[in-house]
Parts: structure tokens; C-alpha cells; sequence
């Protein structure tokens, strides 16, 4: 199958800061590719839709200021969390469809300190 | 709005013993999708379900779908070990691929 690759895989940052995260579809071109945040023991939970050169669509509650996503390539997104605080610690996970498969990145754990 | 309703949320099971996890969806979708995930891992994609009474197997799990009742299954047969991991369901909305989620049931297959 598929294969959709995440940078970094893990990150410990300090209050304040900002974090960029990228996605990557290795082997094949991903017009759309979904941003997913989970808790511990939760299900995932659909940040926004990254949209290949045009912007991204944010679910409902999601801070598009704060979770910014760049879509500029056809194999390429990241998503930056700006002013990071401990709340946003979390695990990030990328994943991007090919036909009717939605495959994923193998996740990102971001600690803020 | 699509919801995605599984059950049950947590399953202890004996080895060598048939378990069956549903998943319910509350409005017409075009596919459905079974995903594993191990602690502190990503997921890995088991089946995707694209017609009504579309029947898929892997190894110990088969997937089923009925699109009229709006619900899948993953049967799980002879239980072993190594199939202790959270088992997610997600249902297709909208022409983006965006997907909706179940809460996820978690498995452990005791001795």
C-alpha cells in the first residue's frame, strides 16, 4: 500500500513556541491530505482538511491561527502549532487518501514543557 | 450529521473463543473502514467496505457491511493474543474523504 511518512515523530517544545510538523506522501500524489489530533485512550479527532494550493478547511473549534496548515506541494503538508502551550500536547497524526484509501503517517507525540 | 456509534468500547476475551464488534452509522454512506492501532502507534488499515454486503477476511477478522441496517461488523474468530489492540471503525462523509469515527473498542485477548 501506500506509504505516508510524519516529521518529526516526536517533539518536546517549551511554552511559547512553535512546532511544525510535516506529512509527506512518499509514493504517490495527495490532493487532500486530513490533520488528527488524539488524547490518550480517545478516538481521533479531525483537526482540518489540507487542501493542495488553497486553504484549509477547520472543523468546527479548531483555531485556524493557531493550528496553521500549508498545503504547497502535491506529496507535502505541515501543520504548525504557533504559542504552543501544555494543552496542546497531544498526539498529531497526518494521513492522506489514494482511491478510496485513507492511508497514515505514523503520528507525531508533541510534549509542551 | 453522521455519527458513528460502536460497541462495545471494551472487550476482554478468551483465547480461542468468536467475538463480534459492531458499528452502527446514522445517515447513507459509500464506504466504511476497520482500522487497528497498538498502543502508542499509528493506525493500520484492516478493511475498507464499499458495498452493501460487501464480506472481507484477513486472516482471524472478517468485516461485513449492510448499508440498509447502516451497519458493519468485525467477527473475530479463535482469538489469540496478538490481536489485543483498539479497533476503530470510520464511515466516508462527503465527497472530500473526510471520515467520521467511532470511539474505538479496545481488545485484550487473555489466556
Amino acid at each position: 500500500g501506500a506509504v505516508v511518512s510524519q516529521h518529526p515523530s516526536w517533539v518536546i517544545c517549551k511554552s511559547g513556541t512553535s512546532v511544525k510538523i510535516e506529512c509527506r506522501s512518499l509514493d504517490f500524489q495527495a490532493t487532500t491530505m486530513f490533520w488528527y489530533r488524539q488524547f490518550p485512550k480517545q478516538s481521533l479527532m479531525l483537526m482540518a482538511t489540507s487542501n493542495e494550493g488553497s486553504k484549509a478547511t477547520y472543523e468546527q473549534g479548531v483555531e485556524k491561527d493557531k493550528f496553521l496548515i500549508n498545503h504547497a506541494s502535491l506529496t507535502l503538508s505541515t501543520l504548525t502549532v504557533t504559542s504552543a502551550h501544555p494543552e496542546d500536547s497531544s498526539f498529531y497524526i497526518c494521513s492522506a487518501n489514494e482511491n478510496l484509501e485513507q492511508y497514515f503517517g505514523p503520528g507525531t507525540r508533541l510534549t509542551v514543557t | 450529521e453522521l455519527k458513528v456509534e460502536q460497541n462495545p468500547l471494551f472487550l476482554s476475551m478468551q483465547e480461542g473463543k468468536n467475538y463480534t464488534i459492531y458499528c452502527n452509522y446514522s445517515t447513507t454512506s459509500d464506504r466504511l473502514y476497520w482500522y487497528r492501532q497498538d498502543p502508542g502507534k499509528s493506525l493500520e488499515s484492516l478493511f475498507v467496505l464499499l458495498s452493501n454486503g460487501a464480506v472481507k477476511q484477513e486472516g482471524r477478522l472478517m468485516a461485513s457491511l449492510d448499508t440498509k441496517a447502516r451497519l458493519s461488523t468485525l467477527h473475530i474468530t479463535a482469538a489469540v493474543h496478538d490481536l489485543s489492540a483498539t479497533y476503530f471503525c470510520a464511515v466516508g462523509a462527503g465527497n472530500n474523504r473526510k471520515l467520521i469515527w467511532g470511539l474505538g473498542t479496545s481488545l485484550a485477548v487473555n489466556p
